[in-house]
């Protein structure tokens, strides 16, 4: 398995809160994403980082920012939660190269 | 522009008959392709992937997917379903570029009989 950490796993807020997710890789991968997943929706891209410092919007981006300060770790931030940013989230990393996506296990948000 | 189409939102098979789930794409270029799985609370895992080699792309757990582009198709099949077939599939197209985006199908549920 893809060595990919999402912490925390598991999380209950209440709306107006920050949160902050992080995802830590050990595959020196280039490419990390931040992606939702809805019922309904698939996954949907929030944000993506192309190399330490280059991150980008997805699709999804409102309400979030990201940072990636070194290689291993992206973070992804909610400056005051809403309860539609209760998801699941997913941080998955790529290599060109090798072209695929590997997931961690996701860390499911619930904001009150 | 880059685009999933998955046909199907659920599929519903019996143990031991064939599996097919549709996917279309729409790529610029030439696509790479993927099909993931997810079982209930678990993250994504890597079934097979099309990066223009052969058409015909095997994966684990008997899966495989014919790449047809005149048909701008890429659908995964099975010949037998096993019960522990039964989770999520997702199709997944990317563009080959500096930025190595993947955009994503809203998912197949499979679900089998016994």
């Amino acid at each position: 398995d893809a060595g990919i950490t999402q912490s925390p796993r598991h999380k209950v807020t209440e709306t107006g809160t920050p949160v902050t997710l992080r995802c830590h890789q050990t595959e020196n991968h280039r490419y990390m994403y931040w992606y939702r997943q809805d019922p309904g929706h698939g996954l949907r891209l929030i944000h993506y980082s192309y190399g330490v410092k280059d991150t980008d919007k997805g699709e999804v981006s409102d309400g979030y920012s990201v940072s990636r300060s070194k290689t291993e770790d992206f973070l992804l931030t909610l400056e005051s939660a809403t309860s539609s940013q209760t998801s699941v989230y997913f941080c998955a990393i790529s290599e060109a190269n090798t072209g695929e996506l590997f997931f961690g296990e996701g860390s499911r948000l619930t904001v009150l | 522009a880059q685009s999933v189409t998955q046909l199907d939102s659920h599929v519903s098979v019996s143990e031991g008959t064939p599996v097919l789930l549709r996917c279309n794409y729409s790529s610029s270029y030439s696509p790479s392709l993927f099909w993931y799985v997810q079982h209930p609370n678990k993250g994504l895992q890597l079934l097979l992937k099309y990066t223009s080699a052969a058409t015909l792309v095997k994966g684990i757990n008997g899966f495989e997917a014919e790449f047809k582009k005149s048909e701008t198709s890429f659908h995964l099949t099975k010949p037998s379903a096993h019960m522990s077939d039964a989770a999520e599939y997702f199709c997944v197209v990317s563009a080959k570029g500096p930025l190595n985006k993947f955009y994503f199908g809203s998912g197949t549920k499979l679900n089998v009989k016994p």
